[in-house]
């Protein structure tokens, strides 16, 4: 499949705890984006990392590339009841004009 | 502006009808993107549409028929519909189809099949 597979599948912290979320895929990519959806409706894009990146932060953000283990990780700092959404990390494959989505992370931040 | 409109947001519809779902967005994004989703799974890509083109059908079903009018403009029509059709619909635009841009997704029609 290229799906890429997320871990865990759920996750639930109290307010204020770090949420580390992980994302492995299969074959060589160009750049790896996460996606948080809240409650079934849209997805909303929160950060891009490209293949000669390993680091890279947005606000509360962390997100980690391995391209050698083709993993990837999404860090949330100081975790908020509103970070409670499914999270996604996408990617293509080469030139693909395909995004591909990860089997998603389920996150419960408890008030 | 920097959404992407998707209309209805909900739809219900029997197996004979014809129906059709729009998205709108005025980004200036050359990509359009039809996405479906099931409860609880990842969104999978449908079609792909590049300056107005198609240039991707992931062997999507005849009953799903895509259309471009304009650079602005992505509908999905429907016709003879099943009920494992019923799913949430999502499209999104990016600024083209094959740079490392992001997407922006519209919030989805929820369609629901009798």
């Amino acid at each position: 499949s290229q799906q890429g597979e997320e871990d865990p599948q759920a996750l639930s912290i109290q307010e204020g705890e770090n949420a580390t979320m992980n994302c492995s895929y299969k074959t060589s990519i160009n750049n790896l984006q996460w996606y948080r959806q809240n409650s079934g409706r849209g997805l909303v894009h929160l950060i891009l990392i490209r293949s000669n990146e390993r680091e890279k932060h947005s606000g509360r953000l962390r997100v980690t590339l391995d391209t050698s283990k083709k993993s990837s990780s999404l860090l949330i700092t100081a975790s908020r009841a509103a970070d409670t959404a499914s999270y996604f990390c996408a990617f293509r494959q080469g030139g693909s004009e395909k995004l591909v989505f990860g089997k998603g992370t389920k996150l419960t931040v408890n008030p | 502006d920097t959404e992407v409109t998707q209309t209805p947001k909900h739809l219900v519809m029997g197996m004979t009808n014809k129906k059709s779902l729009k998205c709108e967005q005025h980004m200036g994004h050359r990509a359009m993107y039809w996405y479906k989703q099931k409860a609880k799974k990842p969104p999978e890509l449908m079609f792909v549409y590049s300056y107005e083109k198609l240039s991707i059908n992931e062997s999507v079903p005849s009953r799903f028929s895509p259309e471009c009018p304009n650079s602005s403009l992505l509908n999905l029509h429907l016709h003879a519909l099943q009920p494992e059709d019923s799913a949430l619909y999502l499209c999104a635009s990016s600024l083209y189809s094959q740079q490392g841009v992001g997407y922006t997704f519209g919030s989805g029609t929820r369609l629901t099949v009798v």
